[in-house]
Parts: C-alpha cells; structure tokens; sequence
C-alpha cells in the first residue's frame, strides 16, 4: 500500500516561493512504475494538475505554471518536491501529492496524500 | 487542454434513489477517464478508471460506461456514505484535466 505525505509551511508571503515535499513509503520511488505529481485544490473549487515528476527525472508541468513551476526528486530520501515561485494569493490552496501509473492508460491518480494547506498571505 | 465538463453541478437526491452523473470530454479521450469521490476535508479517493472498472473498496453499486466525449457514473441505490462530491478526470492527454464536480447531497 503506498502512502504519501506532504511536509511544508503552511503559509507563504506574496512573492516569496512554495516549497512542499511529499514522502513516500510503501513503494520504491525509483522503480518505475509511477509517475510522482502535485495537484492542487483552492477552497470549495475543484483540482488542478500542476506537474508529475518519473523516476529519472523527466518532468511534465501544467503550461500555465510551467513558469515558476520545479518538481524533483531525491530517491535516496523517498521524497520528491514541489517549488512555486512568486506565489500570489490565488496559489492559496490544498496542494496533494498523489501517485500514477507510468503508462499513459494507467495515469489515474490512485494514491493521495491527505493535502496540506498553503495560504499566500503578508 | 483537453477541457471535461460535468452535469449537474449539484444534484439532490434521496437515499435509495439511483442517480447518473455526467462528464463530457472536448475531444475523445477514449476510455482514459476516472472517477473519484471526495468528502468534505479529505483527499480525492479513486472511485473507477478505465471508464468502467471500479477501484478496491467500493461497492458495486457504483458503476461507469462510455467512452470518447461522453462518460456516466451511476449510484444504483444511494446510501448516506455516498454522499459527495464526485469529480471526473481525462488521463488520455497531458494535461490531466478535472471536470468541476458533480455535488451528490441529501435531499
């Protein structure tokens, strides 16, 4: 059973950057057969993809994020990480890990974090 | 992006009723589709993939068909557990979209 956890402050000033780091356990975060990513979910509105990180390092990220967005991954600590540059308060949201498979018939999102929330606030 | 649209956006229904929830794709996606059911303060939790294969630990009332643009969820007897949003996602392309949310409530 794979479990993610999501680790990071829960509040950042406008401006400044996002960082949140999802540990994973369960599951060998460099065996290939996942795809590691971050969704996010404002309050009371539905979810975003924001990018999925593989094994090796090869990333996806939402276009219109792509810009301030880094996802990476430390295999040696089971984590992988989420960067958000110059945060406004519309980044203000639940941000999950969640876990894919790694081919494209299996990318549903089948292990969740329980989401931690990032308020963007002076 | 490939842009999913879900109907309604909230649904009241009565326990036992059955009910059928909606997810359109703007172009086919084939059967990449998934469901996910989420309550208040918790993370999504898959419900089916594939369209119409149901994930461990959810009870075979729930069912889902269709394929290309057009996709249901069916509640063949609504319990009071399943009440819910429930959200529908294409995983054909990158981007992995979401649809809004279909909100099942008491009536």
């Amino acid at each position: 059973q794979v479990q993610l956890q999501e680790s990071g402050p829960g509040l950042v000033k406008p401006s400044q950057t996002l960082s949140l780091t999802c540990t994973v356990s369960g599951a060998s975060i460099n065996s290939g057969s996942h795809y590691w990513s971050w969704i996010r979910q404002p309050a009371g509105k539905g979810l975003e993809c924001i990018g999925r990180i593989y094994s090796s390092g090869r990333t996806n990220y939402n276009p219109s994020l792509k810009s301030r967005v880094t996802i990476s991954i430390d295999a040696s600590r089971s984590q992988f990480s989420l960067q958000l540059s110059s945060v406004t308060a519309a980044d203000t949201a639940v941000y999950y890990c969640a876990s894919s498979g790694y081919d494209f018939w299996s990318g549903y999102y089948d292990y969740w974090g329980q989401g931690t929330l990032v308020t963007v606030s002076s | 992006e490939i842009v999913m649209t879900q109907s309604p956006v909230t649904l009241s229904v009565s326990l036992g009723e059955r009910v059928t929830l909606s997810c359109r794709a703007s172009q086919s996606v084939s059967s990449n589709l998934a469901w996910y059911q989420q309550k208040p303060g918790q993370a999504p939790r898959l419900l089916i993939y594939g369209a119409s294969t149901r994930a461990t630990g959810f009870p075979d009332r729930f069912s889902g068909s269709g394929s290309g643009t057009e996709f249901t969820l069916t509640v063949s007897s609504l319990q009071s557990e399943d009440f819910a949003v429930y959200y529908c996602q294409q995983y054909n392309n990158w981007l992995h979209t979401f649809g809004q949310g279909t909100n099942l409530e008491i009536k």
